[in-house]
């Protein structure tokens, strides 16, 4: 199985800050990778695909980025309304694994 | 709109079955695999299982191989999980989601909650 080590499991930040997550495969993933949302009680909801191809409706500020074994995402001037947790997901063997998640609280 | 519910969680002992269902509208069901993940409570997302889209070929989680039983109904625009010799480690929230055609996962459900306790 290929594992998702994902980091930070949490984050602290203010309004406008750029913050960046980071998921490491532990083998190629070949750019299968895709980032999800998820708040509190809801479903996650499905922000990026194929490391960075924004699905519509995404807010610009989000981005992502890499290849091989090493991902990133970011969401520049984080807004109030992105207080949630975030998932990567590799999707490139199955069985599909996700990150461990990161939390993402205002300072 | 294209949307899936789920229905037919709930409160199960040890050891006994649960069947989750999840209707699916808005989208030419039959045209697409689907997948259940779930998560445990506080817990991150753990795919459990797919099915292609024709029902012809499923895969699973290994904590579940030989327990669960994921299908379909392509004439009801359904998807199904039997969820067989229930732990309490499968306690979690299950969610049903579309596999669209680059294989990402793209709509969820919201999610079914499953207890297993006594």
């Amino acid at each position: 199985d290929i594992q998702m080590t994902q980091s930070p499991p949490s984050l602290s930040a203010s309004l406008g800050d750029k913050v960046t997550i980071t998921c490491q495969a532990s083998q190629n993933i070949n750019k299968y990778i895709a980032w999800y949302q998820q708040k509190p009680g809801k479903a996650p909801r499905l922000l990026i695909r194929y490391t960075s191809t924004l699905e519509s409706g995404t807010p610009s500020r989000f981005s992502g980025s890499g290849s091989g074994r090493d991902y990133s995402f970011s969401i520049s001037n984080v807004e109030s309304e992105d207080i949630a947790s975030y998932y990567c997901l590799q999707y490139d063997n199955l069985p599909w694994t996700f990150g461990g998640g990161t939390k993402l609280e205002l300072k | 709109e294209v949307q899936l519910v789920e229905s037919g969680g709930g409160l199960v002992q040890p050891g006994r079955s649960m069947k989750l269902s999840c209707a699916a509208s808005g989208f030419t069901f039959n045209n697409y695999d689907m997948a259940w993940v779930c998560q445990a409570p506080k817990k991150g997302l753990e795919w459990v299982a797919t099915i292609s889209y024709d029902g012809s070929s499923t895969y699973y989680r290994d904590s579940v191989k030989g327990r669960f039983t994921i299908s379909r109904d392509n004439a009801k625009s359904t998807l199904y999980l039997q969820m067989d010799s229930l732990r309490s480690e499968d306690t979690a929230t299950y969610y049903c989601a579309r596999r669209d055609y680059s294989g990402v996962m793209d709509v969820w459900g919201q999610g079914a909650s499953v207890t297993v306790s006594s």
